[in-house]
Order: structure tokens, then C-alpha cells, then sequence
């Protein structure tokens, strides 16, 4: 089993709907956890970090952590077609594990 | 938000040829890492640094070398280049002071070797 598991999609959504991507972690140690945007052909992109169990809100973005369960969400609200790309789950502590990532794509 | 720079952006090189990737950063940042990436495919770890003449090989094994001389500077070099190291090539670093291992990505590099 993976450290950081994702499912790898694609996840289509049309636009303007909610988009919920997933992620689950092995470590039981793991103390952060960061969800990363990579467009096609470019470096990830820093979106959201969370630390503690519940909700964290920025924007259109919500992130989820159950620390109990060993689980991380992503959800992007009023979902967008710049919106789609790959979502990169990452948790650990000094060193990152990333998952695979999960493809969204949102169409008009 | 950290400013990290990758040089070249792309490469094309010939079997057999020594190349050196330049990563540097100018926040301070202590630690640094190298990932590879294939088109489509997940991010490997292959070296990293938490310091000044500190570094460490990372998940994955890679023939390439780094060293850490000074804080902003982090190059990684292919002694001899082979078909197979070619991918993209990923510099990121995490600042001293924050609230946690967030990493701060560079532009990439993405090298072909034929």
C-alpha cells in the first residue's frame, strides 16, 4: 500500500458544480498535509495546507482532514474550467510523500 | 511565497555529456529538494538538503550527484547522460520560519537526452 493514495480519475465535473477530490495516508505520524495544483507541463502549485482535524476555508477551496481516519479531502466550489488539472495530496513531516494525483477536468 | 529558480528551462543533450541543473533560491530557505517527474506520472524524490554540506538521497534512485555549498545554491549533476534521465526535473524548497513543510516549487527543468 502506498504512504499517500489518490484515485487517479479523471474526475469530470461541469462547471460551476462542486468538485471533491480525495486522499488517504498511511503514516500515522504524519503531522501536515498540502494539496498542490500542476497544470500540464508545469511545476505543482501550493493551493491549500492543513494541520489540525476539521475544515479550512480560502476561496472556493475547502480542505478536510480526519486524522482518525487517515483521510484528506479537497473541495472546490463554483468549479471552474481553469480550474481543471492535477491535484497533488501531499503529508509528512520534513520530507513530503505525494500521492499519484487526480486528474479534474471541468467542462463548460 | 518563495522565489525559486531552475536554469536551464530546457535541455537537449547528447549520450555521454556531462550537464549540471541550477536550482537557487534567495528567501534563506534551509531545506531543498530534487524530484523527477515523467509526463503524466507522480513526483519522485531523488535527492535533498537540509543544510549547508548536507544532503541525502532521496526516494528513488537517480545517478545523479548534488551538493549544498551555500543556502540559496543546490545543483544536481549527471555525469554522464544517458536516454533514460530524460524527464522533467523539479527543484523545491521549504522556508525556515513557517507553520509548517510546506515546499515552494521551481520552474523545472525538463531535459531530453538523445
Amino acid at each position: 500500500q502506498k504512504e499517500v493514495e489518490q484515485n487517479s480519475g479523471p474526475l469530470s465535473v461541469p462547471e460551476g458544480a462542486i468538485a471533491s477530490l480525495n486522499c488517504t495516508y498511511s503514516d500515522r505520524v504524519s503531522q501536515s498535509f498540502f494539496w498542490y495544483r500542476q497544470y500540464s507541463g508545469k511545476s505543482p502549485e501550493l493551493i491549500m495546507s492543513i494541520y489540525s482535524n476539521g475544515d479550512k476555508e480560502d476561496g472556493r477551496f475547502t480542505a478536510q482532514l480526519n486524522k482518525a481516519s487517515q483521510y484528506v479531502s479537497l473541495l472546490i466550489r463554483d468549479s471552474q474550467p481553469s480550474d481543471s488539472a492535477t491535484y497533488l495530496c501531499a503529508g509528512g513531516y520534513n520530507k513530503l510523500i505525494f500521492g499519484a494525483g487526480t486528474r479534474l477536468a471541468v467542462h463548460p | 511565497e518563495a522565489d525559486i529558480y531552475q536554469t536551464p528551462r530546457y535541455l537537449v543533450i547528447g549520450t555521454g555529456k556531462k550537464i549540471t541543473l541550477e536550482c537557487s533560491q534567495t528567501m534563506g530557505h534551509d531545506k531543498m529538494y530534487w524530484y523527477q517527474q515523467d509526463p503524466g506520472m507522480e513526483l519522485h524524490l531523488i535527492h535533498y538538503s537540509y543544510g549547508v554540506n548536507s544532503t541525502e538521497k532521496g526516494d528513488l534512485s537517480s545517478e545523479s550527484t548534488v551538493s549544498r555549498i551555500r543556502t540559496e545554491h543546490f545543483p544536481l549533476t549527471l555525469e554522464s547522460a544517458r536516454p533514460s534521465h530524460t524527464s522533467q526535473y523539479l527543484c523545491a524548497s521549504t522556508p525556515i520560519s513557517g507553520t509548517g513543510d510546506e515546499q515552494f516549487f521551481g520552474p523545472g527543468t525538463r531535459l531530453t537526452v538523445l
